[in-house]
């Protein structure tokens, strides 16, 4: 069985950090694009990153380009986003999302799993 | 970048149809996914590849795509079905995921 599982969530100043992890397991991790998919409260869906099986190509959001990092630990089943310069846009629940195809690219992709989410509070 | 338009919200009757909207800039070339998504609950995909179902998934939900609109069709609408739904493409021009705006499910 597929899970995903978010953690790292959390209230944070603005300007702060925060690293996300979503541990996955009941599927070949390497062979699969991630991506990461917010939604504010009370808002739509938004994708904000995703992340080649190998790790090698990554991709972004426009509104979060150059202050989001995403990876991944092949040798852990792990996805990680790391967020720094944190703005109050950018409160919401923060879903890990597996792609349906094992082809590993980020292209094209759609999601059939998704994770229960993790909610990041940006507020002073 | 490019622009997904859905109705903020849909009402349909028991045992009728809900027909959700989907438009976009020549969005028949594309390959258009919907998901589902209930109060409280992550998102489920219930159309990919414009019209394939995923296992798991009544055979009463179906999809089309052509020209400037696609449509996820709910047939015989039951309680249950009241929820949100998106559409998501990917947008060839930017490489990025795009979801559409959303659309709320009433089931009167």
């Amino acid at each position: 069985e597929v899970q995903l599982l978010e953690s790292g969530g959390g209230l944070v100043q603005p300007g702060g950090s925060l690293r996300l992890s979503c541990a996955a397991s009941g599927f070949t991790f390497s062979s699969y694009a991630l991506s990461w998919i917010r939604q504010a409260p009370g808002k739509g869906l938004e994708w904000v990153s995703a992340i080649s099986g190998s790790g090698d190509n990554t991709d972004y959001a426009d509104s979060v380009k150059g202050r989001f990092t995403i990876s991944r630990d092949n040798s852990k089943n792990t996805l990680y986003l790391q967020m720094n310069s944190l703005r109050a846009e950018d409160t919401a629940v923060y879903y890990c999302a597996k792609d349906l195809r094992q082809v590993g690219a980020t292209s094209l992709s759609l999601f059939d799993y998704w994770g229960q989410g993790t909610l990041v509070t940006i507020s002073s | 970048s490019y622009v997904l338009t859905q109705p903020p919200s849909v009402s349909v009757a028991p045992g009728k149809t809900a027909r959700i909207t989907c438009g976009g800039n020549n969005i028949g070339s594309k390959s258009v996914h919907w998901y589902q998504q209930k109060p409280g609950q992550a998102p489920v995909l219930v159309i990919y590849y414009d019209s394939d179902r995923p296992s798991g998934i009544p055979e009463r939900f179906s999809g089309s795509n052509s020209g400037n609109t696609a449509t996820l069709t709910i047939s015989r609408v039951e309680a249950g079905d009241e929820a949100d739904y998106y559409c998501q493409v990917w947008d060839s021009s930017s490489d990025h995921q795009v979801f559409g705006t959303g659309t709320k499910v009433t089931v009167l």
